[in-house]
């Protein structure tokens, strides 16, 4: 399996710019997570999704950033306006999982958004 | 809610020293336990995955205890080689969300 695969890698932008990062997770996982790694705060979940469903979407920090998941191989995850504050690395991470349970979880390489 | 703490933050060991990486956890009633490496600028690799009925996993040079009942995972680095230096972090459930560490940062010396 190839794995989750993100896009872009990289991501250079002005402030006010719309972004968007892109996520296929690994094939037959039903749980898709969305994470924000900065070396001030760590980890942070911002939106779990099973079945292709947003189930907790708490950890999404203003009504700038929004997530899409229109079928169980793609997911999207979206800044509009973006700003300097928002430059952090992105990852998307699958797993098998249910309401109550994750499995083995895998993550993507990440895409590393800077906004200027 | 589920509260997880690594100590040290970072440790520096010559090659081939074994390496003891702690995990600790407030919420003992959990389903698995997973331990991840992460490489500067890459993502997290799963090193290995605990059931909650397992004591031990071990994967090559890696073994993963749990003790749920004192809420503490130990992994275990044996023989340890400049190729393992990276960010270790180990993460416990909450329901469905993962709480991680902070990590410990490995250095191994050639």
């Amino acid at each position: 399996d190839a794995g989750v695969i993100q896009s872009p890698r990289h991501e250079v932008t002005e402030m006010g710019q719309e972004v968007t990062l892109r996520c296929k997770p690994i094939s037959g996982h039903n749980s898709l997570f969305w994470y924000r790694q900065t070396m001030m705060r760590g980890l942070e979940l911002l939106i779990y999704f099973n079945n292709n469903v947003p189930i907790d979407d708490s950890g999404m920090p203003e009504d700038r950033f929004s997530a899409k998941m229109p079928n169980a191989s793609f997911s999207t995850l979206k800044i509009q306006p973006s700003e300097p504050r928002d430059s952090a690395v992105y990852f998307c991470a699958s797993s098998f999982g249910t309401s109550g349970y994750t499995g083995e979880l895998f993550f993507g390489e990440g895409s590393r958004l800077t906004v200027l | 809610k589920q509260e997880v703490t690594q100590i040290p933050a970072a440790l520096s060991v010559p090659e081939g020293e074994n390496l003891v990486l702690n995990c600790s956890f407030t919420d003992s009633a959990i389903y698995n336990l997973q331990w991840f490496r992460q490489d500067p600028g890459k993502g997290l690799t799963s090193l290995l995955l605990i059931q909650s009925s397992q004591r031990e996993q071990t994967s090559g040079r890696l073994n993963a205890s749990l003790d749920k009942s004192s809420g503490r995972s130990t992994l275990y680095i044996a023989a340890s080689q400049p190729g393992d230096s990276a960010t270790y972090l180990c993460a416990a459930p909450n329901d469905y969300k993962l709480s991680f560490g902070a990590g410990t940062t490995v250095t191994v010396r050639a």
